[in-house]
């Protein structure tokens, strides 16, 4: 059974900085794209970058992009991302989700789902 | 950047009734790469549609996609006290970016 399983909620100070991970299992890892994914609260979604964990190949949205760092480490199966001096503005839900195939498919399976929340 | 826009913004149904929602894309989207996902309140979004019209594995036929180019729709046949969420599409044939969503809502 394919899961993508994140790490728990999370509370942080302004300024401070987290890394959430996305493990996978039950199918083979690495060959796989998994993407981040953020949901600001009664938002929609905004998708944040992809990387490839056979090479680490990584793309991310212009929205995104010198905001956080997306890495992956392949022998604890794992995803990560890296968020840095923390505003309330990044309180939100982040997600992680398998891309099916190629890079030019759909995302077939989610992680539960990690909430961030950053007050003072 | 291809910038989708659903529509409209809430539905309100009953059940039994037939849902018809919407997904423009700012740009020609090819080979049809557009998906659409269900989200229902504290859960994360699930696959209902990929390559725009076809059922993903273990989804009831009531949903189904249709569309190409710029326009596409997702409809649901008649609507089960399940189906009331919120519903995205999402391209993936540049980059990736979702639409801003319908709620299905019980009318």
């Amino acid at each position: 059974e394919v899961q993508l399983v994140q790490s728990g909620a999370e509370v942080k100070k302004p300024g401070e900085s987290l890394q959430i991970s996305c493990k996978g299992s039950g199918y083979y890892f690495r060959s796989y794209w998994i993407a981040w994914v953020r949901q600001l609260p009664g938002k929609g979604l905004e998708w944040m970058g992809i990387i490839y964990p056979d090479d680490s190949d990584t793309r991310y949205s212009p929205s995104f992009q010198g905001q956080v760092t997306i890495s992956a480490d392949r022998a604890f199966s794992s995803v990560y991302l890296y968020l840095e001096n923390l505003r309330a503005s990044d309180t939100a839900t982040y997600y992680c989700a398998r891309q099916s195939g190629s890079y030019w498919t759909h995302f077939d399976f989610w992680g539960q789902g990690t909430p961030v929340t950053v007050s003072s | 950047e291809i910038v989708l826009t659903q529509s409209p913004g809430t539905l309100s149904l009953s059940p039994g009734e037939r849902a018809t929602l919407s997904c423009r894309a700012s740009h020609t989207i090819s080979t049809n790469h557009l998906a659409w996902y269900q989200q229902r309140p504290g859960q994360p979004p699930r696959l209902l549609i990929y390559d725009a019209s076809i059922t993903a594995t273990g989804i009831s036929g009531r949903f189904s996609g249709s569309g190409s180019g710029t326009e596409f729709t997702l409809t649901i046949s008649s609507l089960e006290p399940e189906d009331f969420a919120v519903y995205f599409c999402q391209q993936y044939d540049d980059l990736r970016t979702f639409g801003q969503g319908t709620r299905v809502e019980i009318k």
